[in-house]
């Protein structure tokens, strides 16, 4: 069980270039989560999937545009990335129907806007 | 709405000195209550949880957490840290909206064990 897998680990894109971020997870999963962690800030909701073929926007969702490919597979995408989206990006999971209260995260992908 | 306060944004303590790391929250609705550590570089790991029954919860490695609804608080404690246990801590509220559970962090507690 490899859990909450992200690809990639590391980033660096210039203003205006764009890029999607990979998030698997393999413990079959409901929802999924997109949260961003920036200093003295916790962790803020980018975007979330319930269940499969649905998404909706979080805390902070302008700027990204996010896909459920499928059941395990969660992507986040920055269409023109701009230096204030310098942060390091995590992935979750977690079921209801599972009676799994808490979020599994990812690794984190750290990207750096320059 | 819901929201936590983790009230020192960093803790130096010495090591096999006892620590206490504050959380207080606020809600509209019943909540679940977590706390998380991020070793340096990493992802966040579940610490532990209070869902229902017993206020008092314990991880594995020996730190605990005191659900106290009449003061919406949940601290984390450990009698005796070590070197290993310096990380940044997360707070974090849960409750279901919408179909899924949500989580609110805090804004984390870095904890610094020094020799």
């Amino acid at each position: 069980n490899a859990g909450v897998t992200q690809t990639p680990k590391f980033q660096v894109l210039k203003t205006g270039q764009s890029m999607t971020l990979q998030c698997a997870q393999d413990m079959n999963h409901n929802s999924m989560y997109w949260y961003r962690q920036d200093p003295g800030m916790g962790l803020r909701l980018i975007y979330y999937s319930a269940s499969e073929g649905t998404t909706d926007k979080g805390e902070v969702p302008n700027g990204y545009n996010v896909s459920r490919l499928n059941k395990r597979e969660f992507s986040l995408r920055l269409e023109s990335a701009a230096p204030s989206q310098t942060s390091v990006y995590f992935c979750a999971s977690s079921d209801l129907a599972g009676g799994v209260y808490e979020q599994y995260f990812g690794p984190g992908t750290r990207l750096t806007v320059t | 709405a819901q929201s936590v306060t983790q009230l020192d944004s960093q803790v130096p303590v010495f090591e096999e000195a006892p620590v206490e790391l504050r959380c207080n929250y606020s809600s509209s609705v019943s909540v679940y209550l977590f706390w998380y550590v991020q070793y340096p570089n990493q992802g966040l790991q579940l610490l532990l949880k209070y869902l229902s029954g017993s206020t008092l919860v314990e991880s594995i490695n020996g730190f605990e957490a005191e659900f106290n609804k009449s003061q919406t608080s949940f601290h984390l404690r450990k009698p005796s840290v070590h070197i290993s246990d310096t990380a940044e801590y997360f707070c974090a509220v849960g409750f279901f909206s919408g179909g899924y559970n949500k989580l609110i962090f805090g804004a984390g507690t870095r904890l610094a064990v020094h020799p």
